[in-house]
């Protein structure tokens, strides 16, 4: 089945650098890589996603890149914030099954 | 538009007993999928109900099942509950449950096994 790895687990920066987050698929078919963030006490709230026939994606300070042959895919935030502390997650899915798979997550904390 | 509501927010439970989450998603969204999070082993899914049938099913043991109304409301239900079952309970919603579909989280129902 498909399997998702993602790293690092912990990651703190100082406020106004760049943070990347960094996982790996194992299911080729896997076509679909939302990226979540969940803050205490609440749900995953998704943030971004890319699809497999799109190579990088960006939003104001957030942006996706995916490498289909290397089967990974990153998350960039640049100009971190105090607000964008919390987990996140990556996940993917295969065409044909609503199932999304979950990266472990990743602790962000911005050191004002 | 209204969010993906869970209820309730917190349970707690002994060993043995069973227990019901119930989940309503986002207006006009049919499917909805479960998932269990743990610190142990992350967020898995459970299962996903689109038009009150279940179409897709995780590794869980058969005491972990669900339903989904005509109104495209869910449940899922817990029975002879265990230590391990403690867990965060997320319901998530999407329109159809197509490839590559937004699946919208609520916050979850946090479950205490005693």
């Amino acid at each position: 089945g498909e399997n998702v790895e993602q790293h690092p687990s912990t990651l703190s920066v100082q406020e106004g650098d760049s943070a990347v987050i960094k996982c790996t698929y194992s299911d080729s078919a896997s076509n679909y890589f939302p990226w979540y963030k969940q803050e205490l006490g609440k749900g995953p709230q998704l943030i971004i996603d890319i699809r497999s026939n799109v190579g990088e994606k960006k939003d104001q300070r957030i942006a996706v890149t995916l490498n289909k042959t290397a089967k990974h895919f990153s998350l960039h935030i640049t100009e971190t914030q105090p607000e964008d502390s919390a987990v996140y997650f990556c996940a993917a899915t295969i065409q044909g099954a609503q199932k999304l798979v979950f990266g472990q997550g990743t602790r962000l904390t911005i050191n004002p | 538009k209204a969010g993906v509501t869970q209820t309730p927010r917190y349970l707690i439970k002994t060993r043995g007993q069973q227990v019901t989450l119930s989940c309503s998603p986002i207006s006009g969204h049919r499917s909805v999928s479960w998932y269990q999070q743990t610190p142990g082993q992350g967020l898995q899914f459970l299962f996903e109900y689109f038009s009150e049938t279940q179409r897709n099913k995780g590794n869980f043991p058969g005491r972990f099942s669900g339903r989904q109304f005509s109104n495209s409301r869910s449940e899922m239900n817990v029975s002879t509950l265990e230590l391990g079952d403690s867990a965060l309970y997320l319901c998530a919603s999407s329109l159809a449950g197509g490839p590559g579909e937004t699946q919208y989280f609520g916050p979850g129902t946090r479950l205490l096994v005693l």
